[in-house]
């Protein structure tokens, strides 16, 4: 089967950094990526790594070790607008567009 | 452009009824998926179309559950009989390509939430 593991839960203070995890084991990789949903609402994508290295996106960055099947996604400056679930998601391969969702990291953002 | 929309955007109904879910992916998207979410747990995926063609639907859980997309436009979601396992929150999503980076971005809709009672 596939599973991704990522924490359930993550606070920090509006103007920190923080990190959120996510490893995975599927029976193939095409590519990481990240999603964030405000309020249970529609997901948004947010980022995608298919290779090794760091993805730098405004204050968002996220990274990939295929080798470690562990990636992370970096938060910079946290808003408090950041508050919100994100998950990772990996596509088994090219040819299947589909992706597969960890259960999602709920991070709380404080003054 | 306009994005992903879901017809309705919550649905209640009782154990054994018919529930019908819409999705209109965004224009010019061959690709198109359904996702569900159950308890707060993972978004699991539920099957893709490419176009008119269902490409890959072995997340679809029973044959209680039957998905159409009718022109390769929008598509539609049955449940029936609905139980009660059947509640959470059903995506929809779609996207251009399946490859590369633009096939991983998927649009998502705001979602369908479905309690059966």
């Amino acid at each position: 089967g596939q599973s991704l593991e990522q924490p359930s839960e993550v606070t920090a203070v509006e103007g920190a950094i923080v990190q959120i995890n996510c490893t995975y084991q599927t029976s193939g990789f095409y590519g990481l990526s990240w999603y964030q949903q405000h309020d249970g609402g529609a997901p948004t994508f947010l980022s995608y790594n298919a290779l090794d290295g760091l993805e730098e996106t405004g204050r968002f960055s996220s990274f990939l070790s295929r080798s470690d099947s562990y990636g992370y996604l970096l938060l910079q400056e946290l808003q408090m607008k950041d508050s919100a679930s994100y998950f990772c998601a990996v596509r088994i391969n090219t040819n299947a567009g589909k992706s597969t969702f960890g259960d999602g990291t709920t991070l709380t953002v404080k003054p | 452009e306009a994005g992903v929309t879901q017809f309705p955007s919550h649905s209640v109904i009782e154990k054994g009824q018919t529930v019908t879910l819409r999705c209109d992916p965004i224009s010019g998207h061959d690709n198109l998926y359904w996702y569900r979410r159950v308890m707060g747990k993972e978004i699991k995926f539920l099957l893709h179309f490419v176009k008119e063609s269902k490409q890959d639907e072995s997340g679809m859980p029973n044959n209680r559950f039957l998905a159409e997309r009718t022109g390769g436009t929008y598509s539609t979601l049955k449940v029936q009989p609905a139980e009660l396992e059947d509640s959470g929150v059903y995506f929809c999503a779609s996207s251009r390509s399946t490859g590369g980076t633009s096939g991983s971005e998927q649009y998502f809709g705001p979602g369908t939430r479905l309690t059966v009672t």
